[in-house]
């Protein structure tokens, strides 16, 4: 699976946008970005994932640039509760022999702030 | 449906003693996987079943740490003769056949002393 870059950490107001970008300079033609996140304690949660197109769903929004070698996660209006650490993975889909394992890295630790 | 649970959430445990964790997936999925997770750090990949096979193991898992999915439902991770480098969160994860969509449990904090 592709190595992703992420910064270490953010901030964000509360009611304003967040905008958490990956670099993924290596990814295959066949690899999805994913995106989880992590609040403490507790176990990761997916957020949305995708190919080449952008998707929204009711947590994000994922934008992937149209080489594919980088993607931004939108949270459109950050809430308290959205602070966390935030990880993009990219892996292949169904079939392979990855069987679907989750290569994380350190991911951003998003701080949302009154 | 509860989602995925474990159990314990946290175990303390002398070192040099043996500990075992359970996972109960999600009734419908047909892949668990096993990840440990260290502070600091994201969650890495120890072992994956697809029902009750299991398919694969990370260099991570030695030979003290074994893994089970006996009838292909819940999956139970044992750790011999622990160590104070085993401290630790133990997640587990379940998906179903049609997808790779994975849910995590909470996870298993594993201390020991």
């Amino acid at each position: 699976d592709a190595k992703t870059t992420q910064p270490p950490s953010m901030d964000c107001a509360e009611g304003r946008a967040a905008n958490l970008p990956c670099n993924h300079s290596t990814i295959s033609g066949n690899e999805y970005v994913y995106w989880y996140r992590q609040i403490h304690s507790q176990g990761p949660q997916y957020i949305i994932h995708g190919l080449k197109n952008n998707e929204t769903n009711e947590m994000a929004s994922l934008i992937i640039t149209e080489d594919r070698k980088s993607s931004t996660l939108i949270l459109p209006h950050a809430t308290l509760r959205d602070t966390a650490v935030y990880y993009c993975i990219v892996r292949g889909n169904a079939g392979g022999t990855s069987y679907g394992k989750l290569t994380f890295g350190q991911g951003t630790i998003l701080t949302v702030h009154p | 449906d509860t989602g995925v649970s474990q159990d314990p959430r946290h175990k303390i445990t002398k070192r040099g003693q043996n500990v075992t964790f359970r996972c109960d997936p999600i009734s419908e999925h047909n892949r668990l996987y096993w990840y440990r997770q260290t502070l600091g750090q994201g969650p890495e990949f120890l072992t994956y079943f697809q029902n009750e096979a299991q398919l694969e193991k990370s260099r991570l898992l030695s030979d003290r740490f074994s893994a089970e999915r006996p009838k292909g439902s819940f999956s139970t991770l044992e750790i011999q003769r622990t160590e104070q480098g085993d401290s630790a969160m133990y997640l587990c994860a379940s998906s179903p056949p049609w997808s790779y969509g994975y849910t995590f449990g909470s996870g298993t904090r594993l201390t020991v002393v």
